[in-house]
């Protein structure tokens, strides 16, 4: 059974830098042509996609976030984390990982977490 | 950067057949999939690769892709159908995801 489990504080101060966590089971982040994404949804908000990382270690972020936002991962541990600094209150939402497969041309997201809601307010 | 558009907003009345699409600059050319989102929950992937529905998706969700526009349809829609739903593609190595749509089953 594949699940994933997002961790991480529920409340940041603008200026700061978030750390979220995503602990997953039921599969291994060193498989071939799977990964794990961070995706985020505003209150109210679209999806947005923030970045993911690969077995290989291959990595990509968001165009407009890249300089913010660094995703790694801890194999023997089962985890991805994802950093993001000088957050922002704009940066209010709900923080999703998911795990990516990689098919082709395609990327597309099987399984997701809960979701954890972040809020940026001082 | 590459940009997918839907509707915001699709109605339908139940037992009827719901179309929602999704454009983007030749889009055909990419590989297109589509989530469902119920207020409070998480994403659920209902479509990809185009047209292929994961395990445990109902038969009635079908999906197509062919140049400029991905469509999801929902055959004999039902009232467990209203939801958010969104496409989604690959560009280059990032992700990208169209800004959703609201299916109202009425």
């Amino acid at each position: 059974q594949v699940t994933l489990k997002e961790s991480g504080p529920v409340l940041v101060k603008p200026t700061e830098t978030l750390t979220l966590t995503c602990t997953v089971s039921g599969f291994s982040l060193s498989n071939a042509r799977m990964g794990v994404s961070w995706i985020r949804q505003p209150p109210g908000k679209a999806l947005e996609w923030l970045a993911h990382i690969f077995s290989n270690d291959e990595k990509s972020y968001r165009t407009s976030l890249k300089t913010s936002l660094t995703i790694s991962k801890d194999t023997s541990k089962s985890q991805v984390v994802l950093t993001m600094t000088n957050m922002d209150p704009v940066d209010t939402a709900t923080y999703y990982c998911a795990r990516t497969r990689i098919y082709s041309s395609s990327y597309y997201f099987d399984y997701w977490g809960q979701g954890t809601l972040v809020t940026v307010s001082s | 950067s590459y940009e997918l558009t839907q509707p915001p907003s699709v109605s339908v009345s139940p037992g009827q057949t719901a179309s929602i699409t999704c454009s983007g600059d030749n889009l055909g050319d990419k590989s297109a999939c589509w989530y469902q989102q119920k207020p409070g929950q998480s994403p659920v992937l209902v479509i990809y690769q185009d047209s292929k529905r994961p395990s445990g998706i109902p038969e009635r969700f079908s999906g197509s892709n062919s140049g400029n526009t991905a469509t999801l349809t929902i055959s004999g829609t039902q009232a467990m159908d209203e939801a958010d739903y969104y496409c989604q593609a690959r560009d280059s190595s990032t992700v990208v995801f169209g800004g959703g749509t609201k299916l109202t089953v009425l």
